[in-house]
């Protein structure tokens, strides 16, 4: 049973497109994170949310939106997608802000044409 | 805020040699500092982890240290394997006005050859 699942694991699409992300943890955690990793393997935080709360932006362009209908799950909408969007955005959940181990869904790569 | 330096950043070895990675951080209030390997293709996960309150956690072939007074920590794997080869990231927990976060290094790609 995935614990972190998230939908599409692939997104070829063009540029000046907008796409959506789905993630949802069945861990029962109150904290879920949307990091992005780039070609070079950087992991990067780009928000986090707690109890449907938006806790952290990480200076991320407003094109990028995320929403938490419930503390289950945390979606990422882009608008106006770039070259440079082009990366594979993890979700992650954890137990709480400062409790408790990451756990990190399988990626979705999004390629930006 | 935090910054989390990591090196090498690629690290070959034979198999059954050891293997250390390094990383400092520079915020003296992270307190949280845990180890993901990631192999090709596939999501980071945890292998270990350790707390500002101890200095040195082992399980079985891997331990990672730690130096508060420095600021700084390392990932110790020994009798290295071919399934070892992956990417190592370490982390620390940010804590800010903005919330709390891992920040992560850049990442080790580690290659055990046979």
């Amino acid at each position: 049973d995935t614990a972190v699942s998230q939908t599409p694991k692939y997104l070829v699409t063009q540029m000046g497109n907008d796409k959506s992300i789905k993630c949802e943890q069945n861990l029962g955690h109150d904290t879920m994170y949307w990091y992005k990793q780039d070609s070079k393997k950087f992991l990067k935080i780009m928000f986090s949310y707690n109890n449907k709360e938006l806790i952290i932006n990480e200076t991320v362009p407003n094109r990028f939106s995320p929403k938490s209908p419930d503390k289950a799950h945390l979606n990422l909408h882009i608008n106006s997608l770039e070259l440079g969007d082009s990366a594979v955005y993890f979700c992650a959940s954890s137990r709480g802000q400062t409790t408790g181990e990451l756990f990190f869904g399988e990626g979705s790569r999004l390629t930006v044409l | 805020g935090e910054n989390v330096e990591q090196h090498p950043s690629t690290l070959s070895v034979q198999e059954g040699d050891s293997a250390v990675i390094k990383c400092t951080y520079s915020d003296s209030a992270s307190n949280y500092f845990p180890w993901y390997k990631q192999e090709l293709g596939k999501r980071p996960q945890l292998i270990i982890d350790i707390r500002s309150n101890v200095g040195e956690k082992k399980d079985q072939r891997i331990a990672v240290t730690l130096n508060k007074t420095a600021k700084h920590f390392s990932l110790h794997i020994t009798e290295t394997q071919p399934e070892d080869s992956a990417v190592y990231f370490c982390a620390a927990r940010r804590t800010n006005q903005a919330g709390t976060a891992l920040i992560f290094g850049k990442g080790t790609t580690l290659s055990v050859s046979s």
